[in-house]
């Protein structure tokens, strides 16, 4: 079980679609990281969110804009994706008490058509 | 930037074989994680090394982090099943960016 909720789990959508990524925790951390992997690759870092503002950019494409509306939700808003943007999307933060591990959601598998 | 390797990329063991993965980072870091993602799944924490030549164990499962803190392995002692899935180390080099190995996938069979 995870304390990071994502929703949707699947999404499919047109190139000219406008949709948004949905991450809620309840872990208590102030920081909080969306991340895409592609099939048999692994994890690869896109944004990062300190205390609601935004503190890394990966040099993400303007196609995906995030969003911290507050300390639990974190958001990808999507619009003009590409086929190649088709991947697994994962919403993580940090593990509470002595560790800098990652608990991260269960992931919205994301199909561009 | 930050590169981490692992290898091998894939291997398949028979049931109650071991298993090793290795982990190399092109830089120093301060610490480094190790994640287990099934088929399907999404990865999951399983342990941080932080100091040089640390050892730590969980159960069949014992983690090493390089005297110089640029690599780490994984060892399985007699793999089950349960053990199957991607075993990727992750490396922090600042308090804000993790960056994952290439990842390895192990397979075990009956």
């Amino acid at each position: 079980d995870t304390e990071v909720t994502q929703t949707p789990k699947h999404l499919v959508m047109g190139m000219t679609n406008k949709k948004s990524l949905k991450c809620e925790q309840h872990m208590g951390h102030r920081a909080m990281y969306w991340y895409k992997q592609k099939a048999k690759k692994p994890p690869e870092l896109m944004f990062v969110y300190s205390y609601e503002k935004l503190s890394i950019n990966e040099s993400v494409p303007s196609r995906f804009s995030p969003e911290c509306p507050n300390s639990s939700l974190l958001n990808l808003h999507l619009h003009a994706l590409q086929p190649e943007d088709s991947a697994l999307y994962l919403c993580a933060t940090k593990i509470p008490g002595g560790t800098d591990g990652y608990t991260f959601g269960s992931g919205t598998r994301l199909t561009v058509v | 930037g930050q590169q981490v390797m692992q290898i091998p990329q894939y291997q398949h063991v028979q049931e109650g074989e071991d298993f090793t993965t290795y982990c190399n980072s092109s830089t120093t870091l301060s610490n480094i994680q190790w994640y287990k993602q099934r088929p399907g799944g999404h990865p999951v924490f399983l342990i941080q090394l932080v100091k040089s030549g640390e050892v730590k164990k969980q159960k069949r499962l014992t983690f090493q982090f390089g005297e110089a803190k640029k690599n780490s392995s994984l060892h399985i002692t007699a793999t089950q099943t349960t053990d199957v899935g991607t075993y990727f180390c992750a490396g922090q080099r600042t308090a804000s960016k993790l960056t994952f190995g290439t990842g390895t996938r192990l397979q075990v069979t009956l």
